[in-house]
């Protein structure tokens, strides 16, 4: 079971734009700026998208971004994509005795 | 242009080991953190272990403490994962990552293997 909370799908149309939050503790995200997003086409490696609950990496479209609320990190897409279908994991730093704790992943369709 | 390579995989009876290795280029690796993070279809990802860019500070997951051993050869490019009593909920793919940041221990993992299946059954 994971230690950070996710929906198990979110869905949109393209043009528009979606949300996807991420649920932890006053251990992990409520305690940390460490929140970061993964996006995961299949049979593919992740990859990066967020980091630092805003920072986009070089190379990420600034159709992504992040925010954090309390104990809640969220990933917007705007502007959705079809290219944008695939799995996205949230991940936080901990203050537990795990280092790094993920979320169960949720899968974006583009309908 | 960075690049992680994995090895090591394979199927592997319960109880047995098993020693992974990411062998890495294209960056200055003695600098960063790594990690490896494993994915199962049933758990998703998971955090399995860290090790601090000079290999004096390492982490696990509470799942594999005990069992598994990060280590790095700065010299060789190489980061490993020793795996020792292994077990079926083991079996997942395992891939290495590299930190983006080295200021803090923030999740954020900019570069990743292509992963290698470690399959753990009788």
């Amino acid at each position: 079971q994971s230690a950070l909370t996710q929906p198990a799908s979110v869905s949109g149309s393209p043009g528009q734009s979606i949300t996807i939050s991420c649920t932890g503790t006053t251990s992990d995200v409520g305690a940390y700026d460490y929140v970061s997003w993964y996006q995961q086409h299949p049979g593919k490696a992740p990859q990066l998208m967020i980091y630092d609950v805003s920072n986009r990496p070089s190379g990420v479209s600034n159709r992504f971004s992040g925010s954090k609320s309390g104990n809640t990190a969220s990933l917007t897409i705007s502007g959705l994509q079809a290219e944008d279908e695939a799995d996205y994991y949230c991940t936080s730093y901990t203050s537990s005795n795990t280092r790094y704790v993920f979320g169960p992943g949720t899968r974006v369709t583009v309908l | 242009e960075v690049r992680l390579l994995e090895s090591g995989g394979g199927l592997v009876q319960p109880g047995g080991s098993l020693r992974l290795s990411c062998a890495v280029s294209g960056f200055t690796f003695k600098t960063y953190a790594m990690s490896w993070v494993r994915q199962t279809p049933g758990r998703g990802l998971e955090w399995v272990s860290s090790i601090s860019s000079a290999g004096s500070n390492t982490y696990y997951a509470d799942s594999v403490k005990g069992r598994f051993s990060i280590s790095r050869d700065n010299s060789k490019n190489t980061l490993y994962l020793h795996m020792n009593s292994l077990r079926v909920e083991d079996t997942a793919i395992y891939y290495c990552a590299k930190r983006l940041t080295t200021s803090h221990p923030g999740a954020d993992f900019d570069y990743w293997g292509q992963g290698t299946l470690v399959t753990v059954s009788s």
